[in-house]
């Protein structure tokens, strides 16, 4: 199925360094969320984007529905060690019938923190 | 307060042998929804219930089947497990896309990781 390219694929960054991620996609969505999966447990939601050009914050995170509908990127600001994990974007189109609840996911971005 | 249940979160079983995992929850959520994650990769869709209603992914394969007794609760069966089957199964909810709502966020379950030995 279709897939969102998200990246960098991975990053190895020290505890206080900024972090920034994206996805992008050949094709519209009208939300975008973005999860975040610790090892052996399921994804969380983060941060959930409705409307182009939104910008949303969730405590250090903040994340932007771009003006074009086909990206979207998370922002991590002063990370610290227990921000480790897997980031997922995920684009859905609710709304179009059929195919209304299926989420487009990136393959992750794999975010390590050094002390 | 967890919303999404999953039961067991670890299950060992052997090479044929079924195996019945269950998701929960206290969402009150119409839209169910199995997801199967291998390593390194992202979730990738099963089937899904609206309600009563199944829906099947087109390249889901035949060994995987599931059931929707009430709101609350779902289930996944595998009828013959084979090594390929090893993964965490996710469940995840939504409240299921009203006439003219625009937002269907997912919420998922912290997985069951099976094991086929």
């Amino acid at each position: 199925g279709q897939q969102l390219n998200q990246s960098p694929q991975s990053m190895f960054i020290q505890e206080g360094e900024d972090v920034s991620m994206n996805c992008t996609s050949s094709s519209i969505f009208n939300t975008w969320l973005w999860y975040k999966q610790d090892p052996g447990e399921g994804p969380v939601l983060l941060i959930a984007l409705y409307k182009a050009g939104e910008l949303t914050s969730n405590g250090r995170l903040t994340a932007q529905f771009g003006t074009t509908r086909k990206d979207s990127f998370l922002n991590i600001s002063a990370s610290i060690p227990s921000d480790v994990g897997i980031y997922f974007c995920a684009g859905q189109l609710v709304g179009s019938g059929g195919s209304n609840y299926k989420l487009t996911f990136g393959k992750g971005t794999l975010l390590t923190v050094n002390p | 307060d967890a919303m999404v249940i999953q039961n067991p979160r670890y299950q060992v079983t052997q090479f044929g042998k079924p195996v019945t995992l269950s998701c929960s929850q206290t969402l009150n959520h119409n839209v169910m929804y199995w997801y199967q994650q291998k390593s390194s990769q992202a979730p990738k869709l099963l089937f899904h219930y609206y309600d009563k209603d199944f829906n099947n992914e087109a390249d889901t394969p035949d060994n995987f089947q599931s059931r929707r007794p009430n709101t609350s609760f779902c289930f996944l069966d595998i009828r013959s497990p084979g090594l390929g089957d090893a993964a965490m199964y996710l469940c995840a909810t939504s409240r299921g896309g009203l006439a003219g709502a625009f937002t269907d966020t997912q919420y998922f379950g912290p997985g069951t990781r099976l094991t086929v030995l």
